[in-house]
This record gives structure tokens, sequence and C-alpha cells, in this order.
């Protein structure tokens, strides 16, 4: 597609629950990343992706936080456990190969625990 | 570690009027890229302007232009001839080369008022 499609828009769960986000990136984007942007407007880059392989996961919670990009199939955050503070907007951006200067986002999606 | 400071919480100007957002950061790299983002309340992030710090010349877009200081690591983007529809959250953000992320500013609010 010519845009960044995010699924679902809003997610809302319970303490302790697992949530699960969705990205499509750009047909022909080779890099996928995950940003979460918390109530209070400041962003944080979670993971990247150059095709199904990790880039980067500098900014992984890895006790509770895994994605995975495979063929085919959507891109995907998962949260384990969700607490409180996992309550932000998470966007997902694409690029071309060689041009991660040029991201495009998603719309977001927004969590909501409770 | 590379940062980006916004100083500015919140601005407020009035509608045609000229307004300047502020931005610094900070890194021992020679090459990088530079953003603008706008998010209106939809949370869209949108791609404003675009400077990469091996070309001396300053961006523009329309009435959107930007003022690099790369001694100063300084990037400030200048908005003439304001307009409602610039009322925003705007993001400065930074691109180390190699590294496929993006690293942003605490953001600033601009209210255009009629």
């Amino acid at each position: 597609g010519e845009e960044v499609a995010q699924t679902p828009k809003h997610l809302v769960r319970g303490e302790g629950q697992k949530a699960k986000l969705y990205c499509a990136p750009i047909k022909g984007h080779s890099y996928v990343f995950w940003y979460q942007q918390v109530l209070k407007n400041e962003f944080k880059f979670l993971i990247s992706f150059q095709n199904e392989n990790v880039f980067d996961e500098t900014g992984m919670p890895k006790e509770r936080f895994s994605a995975k990009c495979l063929p085919n199939s959507p891109c995907s955050l998962e949260i384990q456990a969700t607490k409180l503070e996992d309550s932000a907007v998470y966007f997902c951006a694409s690029s071309q190969f060689r041009k991660a200067y040029e991201q495009y986002f998603g719309p977001g999606t927004r969590l909501t625990v409770t | 570690a590379q940062t980006v400071t916004q100083s500015q919480p919140e601005m407020s100007v009035q509608e045609a009027e000229t307004v300047t957002l502020s931005c610094t950061y900070d890194t021992s790299e020679n090459n990088y890229y530079l953003f603008w983002y706008k998010q209106p309340p939809s949370r869209q992030m949108i791609l404003v302007i675009r400077q990469e710090a091996y070309k001396q010349q300053n961006a523009t877009e329309n009435r959107f232009s930007v003022n690099f200081q790369k001694a100063a690591k300084s990037f400030s983007l200048k908005i003439s001839d304001s307009q409602l529809g610039d009322t925003a959250m705007y993001f400065c953000a930074f691109t180390p080369p190699g590294a496929q992320k993006l690293v942003f500013g605490q953001g600033t609010r601009l209210t255009i008022n009629p």
C-alpha cells in the first residue's frame, strides 16, 4: 500500500493482559521501526527491522516486549503482562533501503492499560 | 549520548505572524539528518522539513524554513504567515548516521490564534 497501516486504532487491556499491535509497511519498504509515545509526548525508539531481521533492539524492554516481521505478514509488537506504564501511542514507521532518514509514519495505535 | 532539546514547551502567536521554534542537539558525528515533524491533534506524524548536515544551505518548504547552525548544533524552524492549521505539536528529530532510528526532542506545543 501507499501508506503505513496500523491496527487496531485503539486497544484497551487490563493490567497483566497481553496486547498485540500490527503494522503493515509501505509496499517496497524494507525497514520498519517501532516508537512509543507516552502521554507526556516523549518519543522512545523501541526496535527496527531490516526485512524480517532485527536491526536495532536497543530500546526494547525485553522482559515483556517482543516484535516480529515475517515475510508476507504484517509486523507485530507484542506486550506480555501489560503494566499501567505501557499506556501510550505506539507508532510504526517504514522506509526504503538505505533511506532510513525518510521514515513514513502510520497513524499509531493507542494502548490503554487499566 | 545523542540528545535533542526543545526548550520551549509551548508557544502562541496570532494568525499571519512569524514564529520560530528552537532546537539544539548534541552529537559528535559530522554527518547526520535533522527533521521537524508536525503532530496535530489527530496524532498523525507529518514531516515538515528535513536538513542534511553536510549541506550548508538552509532547507525551505513553502512557509517553513530552518536556520541550521552546525557549529552551534542548533536547528530552528521558522513558520512564516502562520495559519490556524499550523496549530500542533512540533518535534525536532535527529538521525545518527547508520543508526537507522530517530531521536526526538520533547516537543513544542504551538497554538495559532485567530
